[in-house]
């Protein structure tokens, strides 16, 4: 059984630009949840897709998206970065809405935006 | 809204100490996850709490859930420095998503 996985590992990207982060989730998971983690802060909530739909949406701006595919790997794309997205990007896998309460944490995407 | 609260936010403690570290949630919730984070790492999780009363031990950590107090509490017991690090709470808020405390940095001194 594989773990949640992520790339890339870094990124620096100058303010405008577009980015787009990747993440599998762990065998048998067909939920993704994205998250952001500021310096020195608790995980915020951005969405979570399960069964390739959108399923809840944190208080970010339009310009965050993403995608689920079948696979249930998923994308977290960034549209005009700006400098206070500078972060720590988690996606977390579980396995559906009603079974298994873990939610597995990847290894994270730290991006830099200057 | 739902919104969680931990402390304290830093913790210096001695090895071979006890302490208790406390998190609040706002409003009604059904699961407590406790989570660690070393510096630069994600997130390792340690605890999932289902219900009222619930306690759950692993080594040196014990975490237990008052629902109706929305209090969890996380008990270190004769701490040890590999324990340093960011312990953060977390309450399931809709739709599955996790709202997350500020973390308790932890050190623990020889």
């Amino acid at each position: 059984e594989t773990g949640v996985t992520q790339s890339p590992t870094h990124l620096i990207k100058t303010r405008g630009q577009q980015v787009t982060l990747r993440c599998s989730s762990q065998s048998g998971h067909n939920t993704v949840s994205w998250y952001q983690q500021a310096l020195g802060q608790g995980p915020q909530f951005i969405f979570q897709y399960y069964r390739e739909e959108e399923n809840g949406r944190g208080n970010f701006p339009p310009r965050f998206s993403g995608l689920q595919f079948p696979n249930y790997s998923s994308e977290l794309n960034v549209n005009a970065l700006e400098l206070d997205d500078s972060a720590l990007y988690l996606c977390a896998s579980s396995s559906g809405l009603t079974s298994s309460y873990e939610q597995y944490f990847g290894p994270g995407t730290r991006l830099t935006v200057t | 809204e739902l919104k969680v609260e931990q402390n304290p936010l830093f913790l210096s403690m001695q090895e071979g100490k006890n302490y208790t570290i406390y998190c609040n949630y706002s409003t009604t919730s059904d699961r407590l996850y406790w989570y660690r984070q070393d510096p630069g790492k994600s997130l390792e999780s340690l605890f999932v709490l289902l219900s009222n009363g619930a306690v759950k031990q692993e080594g040196r950590l014990m975490a237990s859930l008052d629902t109706k107090a929305r209090l969890s509490t996380l008990h270190i017991t004769a701490a040890v420095h590999d324990l340093s690090a960011t312990y953060f709470c977390a309450a399931k808020g809709g739709s599955e998503k996790l709202v997350f405390g500020k973390g308790m940095k932890l050190t623990v001194n020889p």
